[in-house]
C-alpha cells in the first residue's frame, strides 16, 4: 500500500539518549516534513526538506536534526532527549514544496522521554 | 503575531448538521486547509479553500471568507464515524502552515 511509513510507532527512551526516527515515503512525493503534535496546542513544524539534498528549519528545530539523503528517507533525530521532547511526532509528505499542496501523513511515533 | 482560532470541542447528534468555525490571522494569504483526526490515528485531507465560497463534497462543505478571516467546515448526516478532531491551518505568505489546536467533534447517538 503506497504511503508513508513511520517507525518505531511508539518508544520510550531515558534523558540523554540518541533516537532517530524514520520515515520512508513511496509516492515519490518531492516534500517531505517532520511535525510534533502536543495536547492543545496546533502542529508545528519541526523540519522539512524540499527535495533530495535540501533540508531546512521549521518552527521548533532546537534539539532535532535531519537529513534527506534520496526522495524516499527522510529521518529525523534526537541528538540527546530530553523530557520536554515528549510528544507524538508525524512525518509527511506532498508532491508540492513548501506546505502549499495536500499532506500526506504517516501513522506517528509516540515517544516518550523520561 | 500569527494564530488560528477554532473551539475546543463540540457535540451533536447523530444525523443531524454541525459547523466548525475557524478564524485565522496570517501574514498573508495562500489558501485554507481542513484536516480530519481520529484518534490515535493520522491528520487526513479534507478540503482546501482559497477563493471566497462554499466548495462541497459530499456530506462536507468548507467555507471561506478571505475578508474576515474566517472559514467554517460544515458537516451533514453526521454518523458516529464522524467523531474526530478537525484541525484548520492557514497558509501564509511564505507558504508555511499555521496550524489550530484542532476541534474535539464528539457525536452522540
Amino acid at each position: 500500500i503506497a504511503g508513508i511509513t513511520q517507525a518505531p510507532t511508539s518508544q520510550i527512551l531515558a534523558a540523554g539518549r540518541r533516537m532517530t526516527l524514520r520515515c520512508t515515503q513511496d509516492m515519490r512525493h518531492n516534500a517531505m516534513y517532520w511535525y510534533r503534535q502536543d495536547l492543545g496546542l496546533g502542529l508545528r513544524l519541526i523540519h522539512y526538506s524540499n527535495t533530495a539534498g535540501t533540508t531546512g528549519k521549521g518552527e521548533v528545530p532546537d534539539g532535532y536534526s535531519v537529513s534527506r539523503a534520496n526522495t524516499d528517507d527522510f529521518p529525523l533525530t534526537l541528538a540527546s532527549a530530553v523530557p520536554s521532547q515528549t510528544s507524538v511526532y508525524f512525518c509527511a509528505s506532498s508532491l508540492l514544496a513548501g506546505e502549499a499542496g495536500e499532506l500526506f501523513f504517516g501513522e506517528g511515533s509516540r515517544l516518550t522521554v523520561l | 503575531g500569527q494564530n488560528i482560532d477554532q473551539p475546543t470541542e463540540m457535540t451533536a447528534t447523530e444525523g443531524a448538521i454541525v459547523q466548525i468555525n475557524c478564524t485565522y490571522q496570517t501574514s498573508g494569504f495562500n489558501g485554507l486547509f481542513w484536516y480530519q483526526q481520529h484518534a490515535g490515528e493520522a491528520p487526513t485531507f479534507l478540503s482546501y479553500n482559497v477563493l471566497d465560497g462554499l466548495e462541497e463534497k459530499g456530506r462536507f462543505s468548507s467555507f471561506l471568507s478571505r475578508s474576515k478571516g474566517y472559514s467554517y467546515l460544515l458537516l451533514k448526516e453526521l454518523q458516529m464515524k464522524d467523531s474526530a478532531s478537525y484541525l484548520c491551518a492557514a497558509l501564509n505568505s511564505n507558504y508555511q502552515l499555521i496550524w489550530g489546536a484542532g476541534t474535539k467533534l464528539i457525536i452522540k447517538p
